[in-house]
């Protein structure tokens, strides 16, 4: 079975930096994706882990840890445009379907 | 724009019906997967195909049914519509199927509400 576990929802002032947490518990691991989603759009791909330790992306990070079953997404510098629901996704198997948290609500004030 | 395009962009029917849903993935993606995305259940994979053939099933409902033509492009078909069908329903496709990094692109969705 797989159990994607994140946080619903949070706010954050413009500029300032925010953690996005996920954890996970699946029968196999062949990676970690982040994307975001704006409201009835497309989930949109931000970055992908696969091995332990931390992805830099510009104003996006993301970090795992295998062992934990844990990845974090840190924004940076906040933008308005950041306002987004944020999703965690693990590919379990060799087939590259994807296994979807509920997604974290992030919601950016002035 | 991730390229992949869908089409309706939304389609609203009555239940008991039947719809189809079209996807045509990115230019040179081989791999099409299907998911729906509800309010309460997030996103959920439903089925993936691969140049053709059937890679792998999700939580897929016996009603619902698709296939990827010789030109790659892939139908969602819906039937025996029930009010709890109403939902997102998301294409995207990648390159192959297993390789690391396989990044999924998604394309605009089509939504779907059954009266």
């Amino acid at each position: 079975g797989q159990n994607i576990d994140q946080p619903t929802e949070m706010t954050a002032t413009e500029g300032a930096i925010v953690q996005i947490n996920c954890t996970y518990q699946t029968s196999g691991f062949n990676g970690l994706f982040w994307y975001q989603q704006h409201a009835g759009e497309a989930p949109t791909f931000l970055s992908y882990n696969v091995l332990d330790g931390l992805e830099e992306k510009g104003r996006f990070s993301s970090f795992l840890s295998r062992s934990k079953g844990y990845s974090y997404l840190l924004l940076k510098e906040l933008q308005m445009k950041d306002s987004a629901s944020y999703l965690c996704a693990v590919r379990d198997d060799g087939n590259n379907r994807l296994a979807f948290g509920k997604g974290n609500q992030v919601v950016v004030i002035p | 724009d991730s390229g992949v395009t869908q089409t309706p962009k939304h389609l609203i029917t009555a239940t008991g019906q039947r719809v189809t849903l079209r996807c045509s993935p990115r230019s040179g993606d081989l791999s099409v997967y299907w998911y729906q995305q509800s309010l309460d259940q997030g996103l959920q994979f439903l089925i993936q195909y691969y140049n053709g053939e059937e890679r792998a099933k999700g939580n897929i409902l016996e009603r619902f049914s698709a296939q990827q033509f010789p030109d790659l492009h892939s139908e969602l078909n819906l039937s025996s519509l029930e009010l709890g069908d109403s939902a997102l329903y998301f294409c995207a496709s990648s390159v192959g199927t297993s390789g690391a990094g396989e990044t999924q692109y998604f394309g605009p969705g089509t939504r779907l509400l059954v009266l």
